[in-house]
């Protein structure tokens, strides 16, 4: 089974600063591994995906990720945050193996970019 | 049209209603999915179908009802629910089939409201 962690529930940060979305993993198996995100009253935006290859992977709007396999982790940056960047993240994982394309979310993190 | 559009936006309904959600997706997709997203929380998978047969259900309830007529609508039936099933129920679909991942495509959701 693959459960995801993601350690800072909410992350204010200013406009036009760095942030970082901290995302843990843990599987028994090969893995797929997203960044989705929310914004009010909407449905889900894929970000971006890690499925192989090289380990830093850029999305939409700016953001990237790196998959660290030693340490687990996949956390999500972006250089300088805009307003428009308020919205739910969710880290999120797939075994390398279904065949239904499963995904298992974490808990989300909250990021209020303050003006 | 990569789009998955999902209808009502909005439903209210009393706890001995019967009322269905409706999902549709014109992009070939072959996999069709129903997660339930309370406030503040991660999306929780429902129902899988796979080529138009239900293929996971994770131990929901009996008063929700999944139903895939054919390969582009995906219904949801709800009779006798709860106030607490009140949330925000979003559909998503995929090519489906054997790895490599496929990337799940969401709608906007139905936001549900039981009183």
């Amino acid at each position: 089974a693959q459960s995801v962690t993601q350690l800072d529930s909410q992350v204010p940060v200013f406009e036009e600063a760095p942030v970082e979305l901290r995302c843990n993993y843990s599987s028994s198996v090969s893995v797929y591994l997203f960044w989705y995100v929310q914004y009010p009253n909407q449905g889900l935006q894929l970000l971006l995906k890690y499925l192989s290859g090289s380990t830093l992977v850029k999305g939409i709007n700016g953001f990237e990720a790196e998959f660290n396999k030693s340490q687990t982790s996949f956390h999500l940056r972006k250089p300088s945050v805009h307003i428009s960047d308020t919205a739910e993240y969710f880290c999120a994982v797939s075994a390398a193996k279904t065949s239904y394309d499963k995904v298992i979310f974490g808990p989300g993190t909250s990021l209020s970019v303050i003006p | 049209d990569t789009e998955v559009t999902q209808t009502p936006k909005h439903l209210v309904m009393g706890m001995t209603n019967k009322k269905s959600l409706k999902c549709e997706q014109h992009m070939g997709h072959r996999a069709m999915y129903w997660y339930k997203q309370k406030a503040k929380k991660p999306p929780e998978l429902m129902f899988v179908y796979s080529y138009e047969k239900l293929s996971i259900n994770e131990s929901v309830p009996s008063r929700f009802s999944p139903e895939c007529p054919n390969s582009s609508l995906l219904n949801l039936h709800l009779h006798a629910l709860q106030p607490e099933d009140s949330a925000l129920y979003l559909c998503a679909s995929s090519q489906g089939g054997l790895p490599p991942y496929n990337e799940q495509f969401f709608g906007p959701g139905t936001r549900l409201t039981v009183l």
